[in-house]
């Protein structure tokens, strides 16, 4: 199993680009998730999915849009990049959608850049 | 909502030696996960150790304990015989429908 892939691993943008982060994961987990993480700050949640065809907003949605079309896929879409948007994505899955009792698993992340 | 706080921007221990890394939670909900990440200089998070909210003892991985005391509503991870390689970000984690992370402690272990 290749567990939870992310690409690109770099992209720098600038300014009102758009741009979509590919997440794939071949586990058949239901639930998926996108976070950011910022220099020297924790994870905050932007978007996440329960299971295909679900998606539901976390702590940052704003400037972010998903879809969940197929269970292994969870792709993330800036649609005018700012620079305030410049930090670290990491995408994550777990088996179920709605247990809280399932830890997540973590793609290598994608460095973005806005400038 | 749900709220985790660690407290500790920063933590140093001596090389062999046990380290203690704080985490409080805040939810009304009683069905709840506690989880502990690692992440290294290199970047990737690492999942450490979980404990559910019905658990009665506290669970443990290796080196890695954590401590739950559910009414002081805490989820302390404990590292026993600290190593060099156990320097990196600590994350405590807790999910009730989707997960929240703390701001992280760095953890710096000396030889």
């Amino acid at each position: 199993n290749a567990g939870v892939t992310q690409t690109p691993k770099f992209q720098v943008l600038k300014t009102g680009q758009s741009m979509t982060l590919q997440c794939a994961q071949d586990m058949n987990h239901e639930y998926m998730s996108w976070y950011r993480q910022d220099p020297g700050m924790g994870l905050r949640l932007i978007h996440y999915s329960v299971g295909a065809g679900i998606t539901d907003q976390g702590e940052v949605p704003n400037g972010y849009n998903v879809s969940r079309s197929t269970t292994e896929d969870f792709p993330l879409r800036l649609l005018s990049a700012a620079p305030s948007q410049t930090s670290v994505y990491f995408c994550a899955s777990s088996y179920s959608g709605t247990s809280a009792y399932n830890e997540q698993f973590f793609g290598p992340g994608t460095r973005l850049t806005v400038l | 909502a749900q709220k985790i706080t660690q407290t500790q921007p920063g933590m140093f221990v001596q090389e062999k030696e046990a380290v203690t890394l704080d985490c409080t939670y805040d939810t009304s909900d009683p069905s709840y996960g506690l989880f502990w990440y690692k992440q290294p200089s290199s970047g990737e998070m690492i999942f450490l150790i979980y404990q559910g909210s019905y658990d009665q003892q506290n669970a443990t991985e290796g080196r890695y304990s954590l401590n739950f005391q559910k009414a002081r509503k805490s989820a302390n991870l404990v590292i026993s015989a600290s190593q060099l390689g156990d320097s990196a970000m600590y994350f405590c984690a807790m999910r009730v429908s989707d997960m929240r992370f703390g701001a992280g402690t760095r953890l710096t272990v000396k030889p």
